[in-house]
């Protein structure tokens, strides 16, 4: 199995600043024959499901906002939430889909 | 609109069984594998498994080979997880989640989740 770590557990930042976590994965999530990257990020607040942010570790889904950006490609991958809003307060999850599914322990995003 | 809507919350004995319901509309049932994921309280995300609505293949974590199983009624567009020899530490919500057959897509609609409780 593809084991996702992400770091920090959790962090907290103050309203406007720049929100950066990482995941990393413990073999590459990088598919050669179409160069994508199976690895998605996921925001979940209390009391409900994880929704979609970004895919293919850079491509938003559709609705979220352009603060939210994801880079990286083969095992280290990050999620960069340019300036935080109040609404950003989430745990937020890296998933890989290169082979079934796992998920980062999540990082907990917190305003200072 | 994309709708994943799962039964009601649970509360089971340790060694009983549990089966949660996923109502899917606004899509075409047979076209997306539908994925199974629980989370404990205040814990991460652990897949279980999935089922290929279209053919009935599944697909289960190996920490829950024999104990999960995963069905469907195409009929009414709705997805089963069994969960067996249920024990306390199963107490967790359970999610159905949809994810496109191009595997290159990710999971993206999620249903509102289903506590269930295993308690003596």
């Amino acid at each position: 199995d593809i084991v996702m770590t992400q770091s920090p557990d959790s962090l907290a930042v103050s309203l406007g600043e720049r929100a950066t976590i990482n995941c990393k994965s413990s073999q590459s999530v990088l598919y050669s024959s179409n160069n994508k990257n199976y690895l998605g990020w996921y925001q979940q607040k209390p009391g409900q499901p994880p929704k979609l942010l970004i895919y293919w570790a850079s491509t938003r889904q559709s609705g979220v906002p352009d603060r939210f950006s994801g880079s990286g490609s083969g095992t280290d991958f990050t999620l960069t939430i340019s300036s935080l809003q109040a609404e950003d307060v989430a745990v937020y999850y890296c998933q890989q889909y290169y082979n079934t599914l796992t998920f980062g322990g999540g990082t907990k995003v917190e305003i200072k | 609109q994309v709708q994943l809507v799962q039964s009601g919350a649970e509360v089971k004995k340790p060694g009983a069984s549990v089966k949660v319901s996923c109502k899917a509309s606004g899509y075409t049932f047979t076209g997306y594998y539908m994925q199974w994921v629980r989370q404990a309280p205040g814990q991460g995300l652990e897949w279980m498994g999935w089922i290929n609505p279209n053919s009935g293949g599944t697909n289960y974590a190996q920490k829950f080979q024999g104990r999960v199983t995963m069905t469907r009624d195409t009929s009414i567009s709705t997805a089963y997880m069994e969960l067996s020899r249920l024990r306390f530490d199963d107490t967790a919500v359970y999610y159905c989640a949809r994810k496109p057959f191009e595997w290159e897509l990710p999971v993206d609609y999620w249903g509102q989740g289903t506590l269930v409780t295993v308690s003596s």
